[in-house]
Formats: C-alpha cells, sequence, structure tokens
C-alpha cells in the first residue's frame, strides 16, 4: 500500500537550535513531494515542493527540505527555529492523480 | 489570507442527516480539490475538479459527491451522514490542473455529526 509516514508525533526544539521533521515516504514511481503547515484552527499553508532537481528545496518561512531517493527521505529542516514556527507540519507525496499524507508532527519551539 | 473561501465554518447536524458544503476558489484558479481531516483517518484527499470536470478521485465514499460550477465555486454534497464523517474538510485551489501546482487551502468547514 502506498504510504507517507512521519514517525515522530512530536518534535520538541528550543528557539534558535536546528529543527529537523522526518518523512519517509512508501508510494511507486517518482512522486512529487510536499510539506504543509497547519496554524491552530486554520487551514494548511504550503510551505515546498520537489518535483526534480536538486535534492535541497528551499521554502517559505527559511524552511527548506531534503529529498534522499535511496533513503524515501524528504524530511523539513530549518538552521534556527522560532517560537512562531510551532504547529502541525504534514508532509504529503503525489502520483497517479492521489495524494497521500502522513499523519503529522506537532513542532512545539520553547522560548 | 489564501484568498480561497469556504463556508459554513461551522456546522452541526444529526446522524442521517445530508450537508453541502462550498468553496470558492482564488480569483483566477480552476481547479479545486477537497479534503477530509478527521482524528481517526488523519488527512485524506477526496476529489479533485478542473475547469468544471472531476479531474482525480481519492478516498471519497459513494454517499459523499461533488460539482464545480461554471463560476467555478465547487460544492462537496454529504449524505446519509454518520457520525464517522465528523471532520474538518478542507478545500484547495490551484491554477491549473496540474499537481505541480501550489495549492492555496482554503480555512475549512468543520462538521460535527450527532
Amino acid at each position: 500500500a502506498q504510504s507517507v509516514a512521519q514517525p515522530e508525533d512530536q518534535v520538541n526544539v528550543a528557539e534558535g537550535n536546528p529543527l529537523t521533521v522526518k518523512c519517509t515516504y512508501s508510494v511507486s514511481g517518482n512522486p512529487y513531494l510536499f510539506w504543509y503547515v497547519q496554524y491552530p484552527n486554520r487551514g494548511l499553508q504550503f510551505l515546498l515542493k520537489y518535483i526534480t532537481g536538486d535534492n535541497l528545496v528551499k521554502g517559505s518561512y527559511g524552511f527548506e527540505a531534503e529529498f534522499n531517493k535511496s533513503q524515501t527521505s524528504f524530511h523539513l529542516k530549518k538552521p534556527s527555529a522560532l517560537v512562531s514556527d510551532s504547529a502541525l507540519y504534514f508532509c504529503a507525496a503525489y502520483n497517479f492523480n492521489k495524494f497521500y499524507f502522513g499523519s503529522g508532527t506537532k513542532l512545539n519551539v520553547k522560548p | 489570507d489564501s484568498g480561497v473561501t469556504q463556508t459554513p465554518k461551522h456546522l452541526i447536524t444529526a446522524t442521517g442527516q445530508r450537508v453541502t458544503l462550498r468553496c470558492s476558489p482564488r480569483s483566477g484558479d480552476l481547479s479545486v480539490y477537497w479534503y477530509q481531516q478527521s482524528l481517526d483517518q488523519g488527512l485524506q484527499f477526496l476529489i479533485q475538479y478542473y475547469n468544471g470536470e472531476e479531474r482525480a478521485k481519492g478516498n471519497i465514499l459513494e454517499r459523499f459527491s461533488a460539482q464545480q460550477f461554471p463560476d467555478l465555486h465547487s460544492e462537496l454534497n454529504l449524505s446519509s451522514l454518520e457520525l464517522g464523517d465528523s471532520a474538518l474538510y478542507f478545500c484547495a485551489s490551484s491554477s491549473t490542473d496540474s499537481r505541480m501546482e501550489t495549492q492555496y487551502f482554503g480555512p475549512g468547514t468543520r462538521l460535527l455529526v450527532l
């Protein structure tokens, strides 16, 4: 079965420290990969996407993601976390007319 | 503000009832996507329309249907509602039917089935 996994339900990091939110996928072919963020009581916002090309993708709000084909991973990263980055993050893969979402990772950035 | 609007924001109804959720895409966007976010199922893609035509189908139940009208707004119809249909329903829009395009999400409609 096709799926996207976010192995951590929650990630805690101190403000100013680097953060990583993990994502691995099991989707056939060469899926497009996405990261979205959801703030409390709000809809999803697009952060970044990987279609092809450079394995390091830069997105909104200083986030970037590293694509690793051999590990089928697409980890979200940020060099220096902000308290305002605290939110729910979703990884998604698209292929063959279907989207697959991870279960979400809650990021807590403490001052 | 993404430019995508959804109405109503909240909806409370009873089992067995039918409801209609409405989505207006960003100005100029031709594609509309519907998603369901629930505690047990997580975020799921339901269906996509492009310029009035169905383009892709995800995990949409037979009790659910959608359409996109000539003015490009879309409606998601949920019938014979069950407790498990309680969820947050999002729509998103993009300018083309390519999944490479960035999708812009609305704030969602929170449905509670009692």
